[in-house]
């Protein structure tokens, strides 16, 4: 089964608003997962780091103030696109990892976000 | 700067014969690789990992290669199934946890 959750699988908006996506670990905590984004045909690019109790580190060329992220518990990190835009529209999707270090990243189901 | 690159967009596999799916990187410091499959709108799901320190790593019908002075990995699947059409990404880690994907290659296996 699924070890990492994300919600909501998809997600239509207007242009202008802010949508929040939600990415759980599940049975285990997660003091770091990562955010990553998939446009069509092109392959999955690290947004940001979600560090828990901490600010999140971002990729370059990431806008921070766009792309909010906050790692409030051991379990769950949420991503807010804010004030999307059409070009905003992508494939988001979260991982974590059962043991720091290792190769044992998971990752979420992804959710598409289409901005109209 | 594309770190890890699959120049192979694409493949096409006649059931029961091998693929072979290729990935290049540039950056040395890699100490392990991983390929993962995935199906659209879905997140990936990992395959096979190999370890800087290893040249080849089996498990079932897949088997992953590394050639280091080549800074090139590839992955055999054997016998190619119709259900292992996807595509497939090359990782590597930049950090803890996080992954620097290759651009992917979609495998289809025909009949």
């Amino acid at each position: 089964g699924a070890v990492v959750s994300q919600h909501p699988s998809w997600v239509i908006c207007k242009s202008g608003t802010s949508v929040k996506i939600e990415c759980r670990s599940l049975d285990f905590q997660a003091t770091t997962m990562f955010w990553y984004r998939q446009f069509p045909k092109q392959s999955l690019m690290l947004m940001a780091t979600s560090n828990e109790g901490s600010k999140a580190t971002y990729e370059q060329g990431v806008e921070k103030d766009k792309f909010l992220i906050n790692h409030a518990s051991l379990t769950l990190s949420t991503l807010t696109v804010t004030s999307a835009h059409p070009e905003d529209s992508s494939f988001y999707i979260c991982s974590a990892s059962l043991r720091q270090g290792g190769d044992t990243i998971y990752f979420g189901e992804g959710s598409w976000l289409t901005v109209v | 700067d594309q770190q890890v690159k699959q120049n192979s967009p694409s493949l096409s596999v006649q059931e029961g014969r091998i693929s072979i799916l290729n990935c290049d990187y540039t950056n040395s410091m890699f100490d392990y690789f991983l390929w993962y499959k995935k199906y659209p709108a879905e997140g990936p799901t990992f395959l096979i990992s190999i370890s800087s320190i290893k040249d080849k790593n089996e498990d079932g019908r897949f088997t992953v290669f590394l050639n280091k002075s080549a800074k090139h990995l590839s992955l055999h699947i054997v016998p190619s199934q119709p259900g292992d059409s996807a595509v497939y990404f090359c990782a590597a880690p930049p950090g803890p946890d996080k992954l620097i994907f290759g651009t992917g290659t979609r495998l289809q296996v025909f009949p």
